[in-house]
């Protein structure tokens, strides 16, 4: 059974720091996806990874696989207000979009 | 190309009772998977349909079953509702089993009483 855990579960940050979250997943995955949510709203898209090494960057945030640790980050840099939100990742377990996710990041960035 | 949709968006029921959850995949996908996102938790896989078959199936009883439709559009039907089924359910859709990116709806938020 696929699982997967990120950590920290809740963080708190002022605005140009920048940290890292971490999903670390127990079995061989396919891919690797991150998703951010805004509160009462739906999941966006954010990175797909799909092999060792991968690394994607869109603005502030960079999110990076190494399959042999079964870890994948996700970077915020100089983070803004804006980057507030719930962060997920999520593994895939044999290709086929069935997706399992983290219990998510709740990032929140102060002025 | 319009995106996911679902309906309703809100919904009310009393224990006991059966819902049907609706969702429209973005314009020439043919996979729709539905996922179940309990409060303050990362949303759960239900299942998964794929021109037409139910293609996946996470640990979730039988009273959750689905259908999908021949213009890929998706239905997730829950019987004898319990309290712990309120949820905001996802469905999301993409271009084939092995295509990467899938694309949620907005969801629709149940509460159960």
């Amino acid at each position: 059974e696929l699982k997967v855990e990120q950590n920290p579960l809740f963080l708190s940050m002022q605005e140009g720091k920048n940290y890292t979250i971490y999903c670390n997943y127990s079995t061989t995955s396919d891919r690797l996806y991150w998703y951010r949510q805004d509160p009462g709203k739906s999941l966006e898209s954010l990175f797909v990874l799909l092999s060792n090494g991968a690394v994607k960057q869109e603005g502030r945030l960079m999110a990076s696989l190494d399959t042999k640790a079964r870890l994948s980050t996700l970077h915020i840099t100089a983070a803004v207000h804006d980057l507030s939100a719930t962060y997920f990742c999520a593994a895939e377990l044999n290709a086929g979009n069935m997706l399992t996710f983290g219990g998510g990041t709740r990032l929140m960035v102060k002025p | 190309e319009t995106g996911v949709t679902q309906s309703p968006t809100h919904l009310i029921k009393t224990r006991g009772q059966q819902v049907t959850l609706r969702c429209s995949s973005q314009s020439g996908h043919n996979t729709v998977s539905w996922y179940q996102q309990a409060l303050g938790q990362g949303p759960q896989f239900i299942f998964q349909y794929y021109r037409e078959e139910e293609n996946g199936r996470g640990n979730f009883p039988p009273r959750f079953s689905g259908l999908q439709f021949p213009n890929y559009s998706s239905e997730l039907n829950v019987n004898a509702l319990e309290l712990d089924d309120s949820a905001l359910y996802l469905c999301a859709s993409s271009s084939g089993l092995a295509v990467g990116t899938q694309y949620f709806g907005p969801g629709t938020r149940l509460l159960v009483l």
